[in-house]
């Protein structure tokens, strides 16, 4: 079992591009959470993806942006990029079926924006 | 506002010491994480509780509901404990997972 991966491990943008991150769940996961985690604080929640929509979005504009395909990886998006967008972008996935459904969590995109 | 506080925000610790961490949150929850981050970025789960106690080698995580509080106990601590603990929840009311996290605390156990 590969866990959860992501890609790219790191990438340079500068202000005004647009990115698109991915992520790989745990095998029999279906659901797909992102988190971005600005240097010297605790991640902040993105949204979650199951069946392909978002279902809860935390407190972000609409340049965030993804998309959950249907053997449930998922992808993120950003677009007109701005320097405090720089940050670790953590892509966590779960089972919905659980109980508490505990979150497993990749290794993360290192994002800088110039 | 839903928050989670964690303390301390640093902590310099012997190695061989106990170490305790505490996280408090503000209204009910139906789970809370305790995660562990090293430099670089991964974070590894090391627990998920709902009520009472659980324990992982020198690892020991309690949690009381009706304080709204946690603790993360090391045993033996060693540096190689050394990381950022962070506590995170999911608030009961249903929903998604999405969840919230402390700032972490960052241990460094001296050999």
């Amino acid at each position: 079992d590969a866990g959860v991966t992501q890609s790219p491990t790191h990438l340079i943008k500068t202000r005004g591009q647009q990115v698109t991150l991915r992520c790989s769940p745990k095998s029999g996961h279906d659901t797909v959470s992102w988190y971005q985690q600005a240097l010297g604080q605790g991640p902040q929640f993105i949204f979650q993806y199951y069946e392909e929509e978002e279902r809860q979005r935390g407190n972000f504009p609409d340049r965030f942006s993804g998309h959950q395909f249907p053997n449930y990886s998922s992808e993120l998006n950003v677009n007109a990029l701005l320097l405090g967008d720089s940050a670790l972008y953590l892509c966590a996935s779960s089972f919905r079926g659980g109980t508490y459904n505990e979150q497993f969590f990749g290794p993360g995109t290192r994002l800088t924006v110039l | 506002k839903n928050e989670v506080e964690q303390s301390p925000q640093n902590l310099t610790a012997q190695e061989g010491e106990f170490i305790t961490i505490n996280c408090s949150y503000s209204v009910g929850i139906s789970a809370l994480h305790w995660l562990q981050q090293h430099p670089g970025g991964g974070i590894v789960s090391l627990f998920m509780l709902s009520s009472g106690k659980k324990k992982h080698g020198r690892l020991i995580a309690t949690i009381n509901i009706q304080e709204k509080h946690s603790s993360l106990h090391i045993t033996a601590s060693h540096p190689r404990d050394s990381a950022v603990y962070i506590c995170a929840v999911r608030w009961s009311g249903g929903g998604a997972d999405g969840l919230t996290f402390g700032k972490g605390t960052h241990l460094i156990i001296q050999p």
